[in-house]
């Protein structure tokens, strides 16, 4: 099956620094890529999502100058928090939508990037 | 928007049934979705239903949909401890919007 990972796993940096994550799509090209933010016992919420070669369509309530997105390649898409703050400690989680074929009504996760901003 | 709602937690006993309920509001949702969530992990597609079908079965999982009103459900037969996790409902119109989860917890 489609796979997605995304570097790193978890991380820790101090408030005001910048993190960047990175999401790719292992054996499959994805022209649109998702980010969401899961806070504890709580559900997936979209933060933005991305095409290939375009800017990034923020969601409502979302800062696009904090959260950085940049989807360069057909495999790859990076979230880059800027000036972070404790607020932004949450669980990140990238999903990507296959190309075409068969599969193009389903979305396949990566497997989250757990921000802690101390 | 999109609202989508789930009961919080369900317990069951290994070996019988667990029946995981969703309701949703966008009557223009094409596919509806079941997502696992293990602890510290993504999220994994369980199965999928198309928004003109009433039920799919796959292997111990079976789903279904009352499109009428809006009722989504996925029973998993013969629950075991390895079910245990957060499951999500999801449907899509041209994003994914998801319920809050709900929590099975499978006790021996």
């Amino acid at each position: 099956g489609a796979v997605v990972s995304q570097h790193p796993s978890w991380v820790i940096c101090k408030s005001g620094t910048s993190v960047k994550i990175e999401c790719r799509s292992l054996d499959f090209q994805a022209t649109t890529m998702f980010w969401y933010r899961q806070f504890p016992k709580q559900s997936l919420m979209l933060m933005a999502t991305s095409n290939e070669g375009s800017k990034a369509t923020y969601e409502q309530g979302v800062e696009k100058d904090k959260f950085l997105i940049n989807h360069a390649s057909l495999t790859l898409s990076t979230l880059t928090v800027t000036s972070a703050h404790p607020e932004d400690s949450s669980f990140y989680i990238c999903s990507a939508r296959d190309r075409g074929g068969d599969s193009s009504y389903e979305q396949y996760f990566g497997p989250g990037t757990r921000l802690t901003v101390t | 928007g999109e609202d989508v709602e789930q009961s919080l937690f369900l317990s069951v006993r290994e070996g019988d049934s667990s029946v995981i309920n969703c309701t949703y509001t966008d009557s223009s949702s094409t596919y509806l979705y079941w997502y696992k969530q293990e602890p510290g992990a993504g999220l994994q597609l369980l199965t999928y239903i198309f928004s003109n079908m009433d039920m799919k079965q796959d292997q111990r999982l079976t789903v279904l949909l009352n499109k009428k009103d809006k009722h989504l459900s996925l029973r998993i037969a013969d629950t075991q401890t390895g079910d245990s996790a957060i499951y999500f409902c999801a449907e899509r119109d041209y994003k994914l919007s998801f319920g809050a989860g709900t929590t099975v917890t499978v006790r021996a």
